[in-house]
């Protein structure tokens, strides 16, 4: 497709499972980032990739959050022993390259329930 | 350090009515670029307009106006004769060149309800 595709669009997980979040980012783009908005909050900054680069993990919340990039393209997000507080709406975006000029594109987000 | 303050969490207006949205930045660096970005009900966040630090010509495209101010900081969003379906969620975002251009500060957010 021309978007950025995520997938799932919802997961509802018990606390203590495990999850994986995957992004499909546009062809062609280089850079590509992972988001988290919470209820009514604004969007965190988790992690970026760009090119063949190591990723930028500084948002990342804590050690049981992860992701990883494959063949420069589709990216998962995994988060370990799920808690209550990581409930969100996980957003993936990429760019076509690492420039500040270049547009982010969002995708439709994966809405994680945490029980 | 970078910083983008929307200080307006909630705006209620009528149908027809104008409404600007306020965005304020702090940035060190002189290269920069601000955006917009959409918010509607569905959830997928819809790019709006990207600004670089050079240019503080205002911009309109249809009902929509953006008011780049580097003097204050600012980066406002107008909306003209607002309409239901304006009603979103809308992030005025910040990237900086100097980091290496990668990592976008987006504001909290300002939440429209636009009423018919």
């Amino acid at each position: 497709g021309a978007g950025v595709s995520q997938s799932p669009s919802n997961k509802v997980t018990e606390k203590g499972k495990d999850v994986e979040l995957r992004c499909d980012p546009i062809s062609g783009h280089t850079a590509l980032y992972w988001y988290r908005q919470s209820l009514g909050q604004g969007l965190e900054f988790l992690i970026y990739f760009q090119g063949n680069s190591a990723p930028d993990k500084s948002g990342l919340p804590s050690d049981r959050f992860s992701a990883e990039r494959t063949g420069g393209s589709v990216s998962t997000l995994t988060i370990q022993r799920t808690q209550q507080e990581d409930s969100a709406v996980y957003l993936c975006a990429s760019r076509r390259t690492s420039g500040s000029a270049d547009t982010q594109y969002f995708g439709p987000g994966t809405r994680l329930t945490v029980l | 350090a970078q910083k983008v303050t929307q200080a307006q969490t909630e705006i209620s207006v009528v149908e027809k009515e104008d409404v600007t949205l306020d965005c304020v930045y702090e940035t060190r660096d002189t290269t920069y670029y601000l955006f917009w970005y959409k918010q509607p009900p569905s959830g997928e966040l819809v790019f709006l307009i990207r600004r670089n630090s050079f240019d503080e010509q205002n911009e309109i495209s249809g009902r929509y106006s953006w008011n780049f101010q580097k003097s204050t900081s600012s980066f406002n969003f107008t909306i003209t004769a607002s309409q239901v379906v304006d009603s979103a969620v809308y992030f005025c975002a910040l990237s900086e060149a100097g980091t290496g251009g990668f990592k976008t500060i987006f504001g909290a957010g300002t939440r429209l309800f636009v009423k018919a």
